[in-house]
């Protein structure tokens, strides 16, 4: 039973778009979501979260919103960029229990 | 460079055979969590500690599987009589309990079982 799901398992986008990663859970005690990125044999790297509390947060070219109602999170990336091309996983917790991931989806940054 | 280390960053074994992996995490966490990712999956929760203590086991982890954390610095995970079903890549995360975003993964252990 996927808690956390990610439909797309890959995602092109043209470099300079916008690039938009959607996820969604069906735990409705999950408080907190994350997304990470992950390069080829490297380990996931923390990228950006949001608090259930908030609808919205952005940092620089990185932007996730919340839809608490959908049980819906999306990552916006703006502009894209060809570093941008990896996996991102969506992930949720709980209080301060273990991460959920999603399955991930490939991000490719066209040139 | 996250700060966490595994080692061996590959390793390649024979069915049956008993294998042993390290995370050393970064030096003032104090939880340390493994988790494993096959193809096309993310990473799974396996187990986590608490300082040396274990504090929970996914269903995940069968007997096969053992893990330790001596005196809540670096932790092994072995797994015994191995499947072609372990080959994964066995990630370690440390976590310095601030929020979730300081949960700071290593590079991961590749397993092949042949």
């Amino acid at each position: 039973d996927q808690q956390v799901k990610q439909n797309s398992p890959s995602l092109s986008v043209q470099e300079g778009r916008i690039s938009i990663l959607n996820c969604d859970y069906t735990n409705s005690m999950f408080d907190y979501f994350l997304w990470y990125k992950k390069y080829p044999a490297e380990g996931p790297t923390f990228l950006i979260s949001i608090s259930s509390i908030k609808d919205k947060n952005e940092d620089g070219r990185f932007t996730v919103f919340l839809n608490k109602s959908a049980k819906h999170l999306s990552l916006h990336i703006v502009p894209s960029q060809p570093g941008d091309s990896a996996v991102y996983f969506c992930a949720a917790s709980e209080g301060d229990d273990k991460i959920i991931f999603g399955k991930g989806t490939r991000l490719h940054i066209l040139p | 460079d996250t700060g966490v280390s595994q080692d061996p960053r590959h390793k390649i074994t024979k069915r049956g055979q008993n294998v042993t992996f390290r995370c050393d995490p970064i030096s003032e966490h104090n939880r340390l969590y493994w988790y494993r990712q096959t193809l096309g999956q993310g990473p799974e929760f396996l187990t986590y500690f608490q300082n040396e203590a274990q504090l929970e086991k996914s269903r995940l982890l069968s007997d096969r599987f053992s893990a330790e954390r001596p005196k809540g610095s670096f932790s092994t995970l072995e797994i015994q009589r191995t499947e072609q079903g372990d080959s994964a890549m066995y990630l370690c995360a440390s976590w310095g309990g601030r929020g979730r975003e300081t949960q700071y993964f290593g590079p991961g252990t590749r397993l092949l079982v042949l």
